[in-house]
C-alpha cells in the first residue's frame, strides 16, 4: 500500500530533550516536506527537500533540523526542544514537487513541557 | 493580513445541499491546492490547479489566476463530507501557503 509514514504518533517530552521524529515513504517521491499545524495559526511549512541531499527551509525552519540521505526518509529533528514547538506535525511527499498531487503521513502529536 | 482567506470559517448545513467554500490571495500566484482534513486528524489532497475547473466525484474547484480566487464546490452533500477543508497555494517553487480552513458540518 503506498503510503506516508511517520513515528511516533504521540510524544510528551520535556525541555531540552532531543528528539527525532521519522518520516518515511515507500511511493519512491522526490519531494517531501515537513509541516506544522496550530490552532488558529494553521498548517506552515518547516523544510522541504527537493531530492537526496537537497533540503531547503519553509517558513518556520528555527528550532528544527531535516536530513535526507535517503530517498525514501525524511526525518525531523529537534535537537532542544522548547514548549513552543508543542504542535501536530506532518510530513508529506509527491513525486516532483509541489506541482503533484501531495500525500501526507498521519501526523505526529507533539508535547514539549 | 494573511495572504490566504477562506470563507467562511465554518459552514453547517443539511445533507444535500449545494455547498461552496472560498479562497482568495493577495499575490500572483502560479497554482493551488485544495485540501479535506477528517475530524480525525488525516489530511487527503483533493485537487490541484492552475486554471479552470477540476471535477471528482460531487467535488468541483475552480480557480480564476487573474481575480486571484478558487472555490470548491460539493454537490449533494452528505454528513461524511464533513471536514475541514484548506486551501494553499504556491509560494515560489516549491513552498506551500495555507489558508486557516474551512470546518463544515453536514446534518443528516
Amino acid at each position: 500500500e503506498a503510503q506516508v509514514t511517520q513515528n511516533p504518533r504521540y510524544l510528551i517530552t520535556v525541555t531540552g530533550k532531543k528528539l527525532t521524529v521519522t518520516c518515511s515513504q515507500n511511493m519512491n517521491h522526490e519531494y517531501m516536506s515537513w509541516y506544522r499545524q496550530d490552532p488558529g495559526l494553521g498548517l506552515r511549512q518547516i523544510y522541504y527537500s527537493m531530492n537526496v541531499e537537497v533540503t531547503d527551509k519553509g517558513d518556520v525552519p528555527e528550532g528544527y533540523k531535516v536530513s535526507r540521505k535517503e530517498k525514501r526518509n525524511f526525518p525531523l529533528i529537534l535537537e532542544s526542544p522548547s514548549p513552543n514547538q508543542t504542535s501536530l506535525y506532518f510530513c508529506a511527499s509527491s513525486r516532483q514537487g509541489l506541482y503533484n498531487e501531495q500525500f501526507f503521513g498521519p501526523g505526529t502529536r507533539l508535547t514539549v513541557l | 493580513k494573511n495572504e490566504v482567506e477562506q470563507s467562511p470559517q465554518n459552514l453547517t448545513a443539511q445533507e444535500g445541499e449545494f455547498i461552496t467554500i472560498n479562497c482568495s490571495y493577495s499575490v500572483g500566484i502560479s497554482a493551488l491546492h485544495w485540501l479535506q482534513q477528517h475530524p480525525g486528524g488525516g489530511i487527503v489532497s483533493l485537487f490541484m490547479l492552475s486554471s479552470g475547473k477540476k471535477k471528482h466525484g460531487r467535488l468541483i474547484a475552480t480557480i480564476n489566476i487573474q481575480e486571484k480566487h478558487s472555490s470548491l464546490h460539493i454537490t449533494a452533500s452528505h454528513p461524511r463530507d464533513s471536514a475541514v477543508y484548506i486551501c494553499a497555494f504556491h509560494q515560489g517553487a516549491q513552498k506551500l501557503v495555507f489558508g486557516q480552513g474551512t470546518r463544515l458540518t453536514i446534518n443528516p
